[in-house]
């Protein structure tokens, strides 16, 4: 399998539960992003990790929690989350940062009940 | 800080139409500038990019010209097809920083 691929691909969920999102990277790279990409919204930077060590947390809630065990994976642990939650969660990796070019994976649209 | 600017959408055209999407940015260095395309149901995938003043990036028709005078990046295609039907993203990322800086997104529809 090539390039960024993120599981599950849809996820409905209610405020109680606890569900975490996966994405795999199969390029090589260093570096590793979350992002939110909500309806009439910009893109929205969550987290950002370089060589398995978070670098920017942008103000995200605490519900959200990320995971980097290692440069090829990174999770999104999700817990108590809101419907103003529901957005499409995508992942992206380059191989180094400032200046690269980032690959998306396809997304995980997300629902929150 | 560092922003990116570009037209609102939709924008509606017909087959063999010509585009433009006009994208212009605010950088106090010397970024890589950007367009990304995200089609239905998809994540983004690079469409294309340029690194330096006067470059032009190039892929699938799309032709966009790194103009440092005007601070523009604007995005062509002299003959769209329905394909072409996607949200359009300008992107700036300077070497100074660990992120990309995109733009709101353009969504394009191409009739055909």
């Amino acid at each position: 399998e090539t390039g960024v691929t993120q599981t599950p691909r849809h996820l409905v969920m209610g405020m109680t539960n606890k569900k975490s999102l996966k994405c795999e990277q199969h390029l090589g790279h260093n570096a590793m992003y979350w992002y939110k990409q909500s309806a009439k919204k910009p893109l929205e930077l969550m987290f950002v990790y370089n060589f398995k060590e978070q670098t920017e947390n942008n103000s995200v809630p605490s519900r959200f929690s990320p995971e980097c065990p290692n440069s090829s994976h990174l999770f999104l642990h999700l817990h108590t989350l809101q419907p103003e939650d529901s957005a499409l969660y995508l992942c992206a990796s380059s191989q180094e940062l400032a200046g690269e070019t980032q690959y998306f994976g396809p997304g995980t649209r997300l629902l929150v009940l | 800080g560092d922003s990116v600017t570009q037209m609102e959408g939709p924008v509606t055209l017909s087959e063999e139409a010509f585009l433009t999407i006009n994208c212009t940015y605010t950088a106090t260095g010397y970024p890589s500038l950007f367009w990304y395309v995200q089609y239905p149901g998809e994540g983004l995938q690079l469409l294309l990019k340029a690194t330096k003043a006067d470059d032009k990036g190039s892929n699938k028709g799309f032709e966009a010209t790194y103009r440092k005078e005007t601070t523009s990046f604007h995005l062509e295609k002299g003959s769209v097809q329905v394909s072409d039907s996607a949200v359009y993203f300008c992107a700036l990322s300077d070497y100074r920083d660990d992120k990309i800086i995109f733009g709101k997104g353009t969504r394009l529809h191409i009739l055909p």
